[in-house]
Order: C-alpha cells, then sequence, then structure tokens
C-alpha cells in the first residue's frame, strides 16, 4: 500500500506559470512533510518542508499548502522558470525522521 | 563541508551475484540511510544507521544488509541478486532528530 500518492505523473509549464503538484496520505502519524527536487544524475535535495500545525509555508517562489482534515499537501512552483524543470518527490515522516515516504514523482517541464 | 560521496557510480552484476556499496556520510551527521530507486519511482527505504546500530528497516528481504563504521561511512551489501535489484541506489545522511536528508548521488546498479 503506498503510503504517500502523488499526482500528477508529468507536467508541462510555460515560463513564468504556476506549477502545482499535489499529494495525499492516510497515515495520521505523519507529522513531517517534505519537498525534494532530483536533477537527472543527481541525488533528491531538500526544497520546502512543513508541519501538520501551519497550513501554509513559503519560501521565494516555492510555497506548500497543507489541508489537515483532507490529508493533502501541494506543492506550488510560481513563476516558473526552465532551471525549475527536474523531478519533484513529496513525503512524509513520523517525529523520529528514521523512515520516510516518498510519493512516486513529478517530473516537470518548463518551456521557455 | 563534504557532502555525501557513494561508489561505485554504475555497476553491472549477474544474477546470484553479492554487491557492496559504500558511502561517506556528510561532515557531522551521525545517521545514515539507504533507499532504493526504482527507474521512475521515488526512493524506497531500505533501512537506517545511526551509531553502528540499525535504527529501523522498511520492506526488503534479510538478504540487504548493511554496516556503519565509527567514522559513520557505511555499506549496503545485497547477496543473492535478482533483476528486480535493479536500480538507484541512494545513500543519505542526516543528524539525529533532524529531518533534511542529504542525498549522495546514488550507485546504479544493473543485474543482467
Amino acid at each position: 500500500q503506498q503510503q504517500v500518492k502523488q499526482s500528477p505523473q508529468s507536467l508541462i509549464v510555460q515560463k513564468g506559470g504556476i506549477s502545482i503538484i499535489n499529494c495525499a496520505y492516510e497515515n495520521t502519524a505523519f507529522d513531517y512533510f517534505p519537498w525534494y527536487q532530483q536533477f537527472p544524475g543527481k541525488g533528491p535535495a531538500l526544497l520546502i518542508a512543513i508541519r501538520p500545525d501551519v497550513s501554509e509555508k513559503k519560501e521565494g517562489r516555492f510555497t506548500i499548502s497543507f489541508n489537515k482534515s483532507a490529508k493533502q499537501f501541494s506543492l506550488h512552483i510560481m513563476d516558473s522558470q526552465p532551471g525549475d524543470s527536474a523531478t519533484y518527490f513529496c513525503a512524509a515522516s513520523i517525529n523520529n525522521f528514521n523512515k520516510f515516504y516518498f510519493g512516486s514523482g513529478t517530473k516537470l517541464n518548463v518551456k521557455p | 563541508e563534504t557532502g555525501v560521496t557513494q561508489s561505485p557510480t554504475h555497476l553491472i552484476k549477474t544474477r546470484g551475484q553479492q554487491v557492496t556499496l559504500r558511502c561517506s556520510s556528510q561532515s557531522g551527521h551521525n545517521t545514515v540511510s539507504w533507499y532504493q530507486q526504482a527507474l521512475g519511482q521515488g526512493p524506497q527505504f531500505i533501512f537506517q544507521y545511526y551509531r553502528e546500530e540499525e535504527n529501523g528497516r522498511g520492506n526488503f528481504p534479510p538478504r540487504f544488509s548493511g554496516l556503519q563504521f565509527p567514522n559513520y561511512s557505511s555499506e549496503l551489501n545485497v547477496n543473492a541478486l535478482e533483476l528486480d535489484d535493479s536500480a538507484l541506489y541512494l545513500c543519505a545522511s542526516s543528524g539525529q532528530g533532524h529531518g533534511e536528508l542529504f542525498f549522495g548521488e546514488g550507485s546504479r546498479l544493473t543485474v543482467l
């Protein structure tokens, strides 16, 4: 059973547009929700993370929206740039961080 | 500050063989986690080591084993390789109790 479900699988956005990636989870014990960015040939790198006590977190052009009652969270990339073209993974873990559950990934292509 | 380094970067094995993958953690990190990333999928947790002890394990058979050394570097060993073991194996280090995983670039294993 997949603990974290991610959609869409792929996404094409024009430069300057907004990219939105969604994730849903079942386990209400999850209390840390990071987003990772992965470029080809590289390992994932932390982009932004949120805890369920807040509904939104913004860092530059990247925003996480969190809906605890719906058990959903999403990544918004404002003013998307070609350099944002990468695969994005949502993830979730429980308070001791020893195990992260990753979504299946979204391949983002930002067209110039 | 030295990041997470993994070796080898690529390797090819045949079914039934054994493989050892190596990881040097980021300076100051005492926790190492291993993940398997199949093509087009998100990383899946294999296990984590903290101060040379296994600190959590995912849904992987016992032929996946690991070690952590006093300098916090780590090895992943896989015995009796199967075709489905073909994947990118990612090592991530972190400080104990800290949420951010710092990933290496991975070791890509192909089993023929």
